[in-house]
């Protein structure tokens, strides 16, 4: 299986904050990633899709980067909805994988 | 608006099979060429995908659960099923299910055909104990 490492695992950050969350994989996957929001008791919600392209109604201020094995999750101007879990996710290989998750409170 | 609503038992007996429901509205699963997958996270855990089915019925599933899943499509209802079979405390968890597209998506300047999970549901929590 990819291995998915996260870090870091949890992050104090203040309103308007820059926030970057790293995902690196044991292979390569090419741009083959995605990042979620989980917030408690809810569904993950799709944030960026293929490493960087933005999901439509998500805010700017999230942007993705990386291919390969590196990847970043970067929340510019954190604001108070954005504290959450975020979750790295491959899907070039099967079985499909999430990373350990990052836990973003507020400072 | 696609919306997806999980349902099931809530408590399973070790040994015994789980069976979930994925209820499917705001878009016809037959007339849609995405998959739909299942996702699980144990209490106070990562997310761990279980399988998926496509439109055409065929079905790839997390190896990790060493033949013990199905997953299917019931085109006639608009829902997509999970079975696991031979349930143990390890499979307490709440579980999610989610429409998996598949599309092309230019990176870089280069073409890339990918996958992403675009709408879960809220999920249903099930329990394994005696």
């Amino acid at each position: 299986d990819i291995q998915m490492t996260q870090s870091p695992s949890s992050l104090s950050a203040s309103i308007g904050d820059r926030v970057t969350i790293s995902c690196r994989t044991s292979q390569s996957i090419s741009s083959h990633l995605n990042w979620y929001q989980q917030k408690a008791g809810k569904g993950p919600k799709l944030l960026i899709y293929a490493a960087s392209s933005l999901q439509s109604g998500v805010p700017s201020r999230f942007s993705g980067s990386g291919s390969g094995t590196d990847f970043v999750l970067t929340i510019s101007n954190v604001q108070p909805e954005d504290f959450a879990f975020y979750y790295c996710q491959q899907t070039y290989f099967i079985p499909i994988t999430f990373g350990g998750g990052t836990r973003v409170e507020i400072k | 608006q696609l919306q997806l609503q999980e349902s099931g038992p809530g408590l399973v007996k070790p040994s015994e099979t789980l069976s979930l429901t994925c209820s499917v509205s705001g878009a016809s699963i037959s007339e849609s060429s995405d998959s739909w997958a299942w996702i699980r996270q144990p209490p106070g855990n990562g997310l761990e995908w279980i399988g998926s089915v496509s439109y055409t019925g065929s079905g790839q599933n997390n190896p990790s659960l060493r033949g013990r899943v199905i997953v299917s499509a019931n085109m006639s209802r608009n829902q997509v099923s999970l079975r696991l079979t031979s349930v143990t405390a390890a499979d307490t968890a709440l579980y999610f299910c989610a429409r998996q597209v598949g599309r092309e998506v230019v990176v870089g300047g280069s073409l890339l055909t990918t996958v992403w999970f675009d709408t879960w549901g809220q999920g249903t929590p099930v329990a394994v104990s005696s």
